[in-house]
C-alpha cells in the first residue's frame, strides 16, 4: 500500500542547532514528495517540493531536502534551527499516475529549545 | 494568507446534529481538497474536486457529503456527528488536476469542529 512514514514523532533541538527530519515513503513509482509545515492554529504551508531532477532541493525558509531513491527516503534539514521553526512538520507523497491522492505522514513536532 | 477561505473556523455542536463547512478556493483554482486532521488519525484525505466533478475519494464516511459549486467554492456536508467527528477539518486547493499539473496544494486556516 502507498505509505509515508515520519519515524519520529518529537524531535527536540537546541536552538542554533542543525535540525534533520526524517521521511520515508512506499510507493511502485517514485511519487512526487513535499514537505509543509504547520505553525499553532495554522494552515499547511509548503516548504519545499520534489518532482525530479536534482536530488538536493532548496526551500524557504533555509530549508533544504534530499531525495535518495535507494532508501526510499526525503529527509529535511536546516543548518542551524531558530526557535521561530517550532512547528509541526509533514512529509507528503503524490503519485505520478492518475490519481489525486495525497498522502501526508503523521507529522514530526518540532520543539526548539532556547 | 494562502488565499483559500474556510467558515466557520470554530464550531461547536451536539451529537447526531449536521453542519456544513465552506471552502473558497485561491483565485482561478480548479481543484479543492477537503482533509480531516484528528490526533490519533494525523492528516487523513476525505475526498476530491476538480471544476464541480468529484475526482478523487479517501477516507470520507457516507455520513459526509460535499459538493463544489459552479462558483468553484465547496462545502463539506457533516451529518449524524458523533464524538470522535471531532476534528480540524482543512480545505486545499490547487490550480489544476494534480496528475496532470503537479504542484502544490494551498491550505486554508481550517475549521475546527467540537462535537460534545
Amino acid at each position: 500500500a502507498q505509505s509515508v512514514t515520519q519515524p519520529d514523532i518529537h524531535i527536540t533541538v537546541s536552538e542554533g542547532a542543525s535540525l534533520e527530519l526524517r521521511c520515508n515513503y512506499s510507493y511502485g513509482a517514485t511519487p512526487y514528495l513535499f514537505w509543509y509545515v504547520q505553525s499553532p492554529g495554522q494552515g499547511l504551508q509548503l516548504l519545499l517540493k520534489y518532482f525530479s531532477g536534482d536530488t538536493l532541493v532548496q526551500g524557504i525558509k533555509g530549508f533544504e531536502a534530499e531525495f535518495k531513491r535507494s532508501q526510499s527516503s526525503f529527509n529535511l534539514r536546516k543548518p542551524s534551527v531558530h526557535w521561530s521553526d517550532a512547528a509541526e512538520y509533514f512529509c507528503a507523497a503524490f503519485p505520478t499516475t492518475n490519481n489525486n491522492d495525497m498522502r501526508f505522514g503523521a507529522g514530526t513536532r518540532l520543539t526548539v529549545k532556547p | 494568507d494562502s488565499g483559500v477561505t474556510q467558515t466557520p473556523k470554530h464550531l461547536i455542536t451536539a451529537t447526531g446534529q449536521r453542519v456544513t463547512l465552506r471552502c473558497s478556493p485561491r483565485s482561478g483554482d480548479l481543484s479543492v481538497y477537503w482533509y480531516q486532521q484528528s490526533l490519533d488519525q494525523g492528516l487523513q484525505f476525505l475526498i476530491q474536486y476538480y471544476n464541480g466533478e468529484e475526482r478523487a475519494k479517501g477516507n470520507i464516511l457516507e455520513r459526509f457529503s460535499a459538493q463544489q459549486f459552479p462558483d468553484l467554492h465547496s462545502e463539506l456536508n457533516l451529518s449524524s456527528l458523533e464524538l470522535g467527528d471531532s476534528a480540524l477539518y482543512f480545505c486545499a486547493s490547487s490550480p489544476g488536476y494534480l496528475a496532470l499539473t503537479p504542484g502544490e496544494l494551498f491550505f486554508g486556516e481550517g475549521s475546527r469542529l467540537t462535537v460534545l
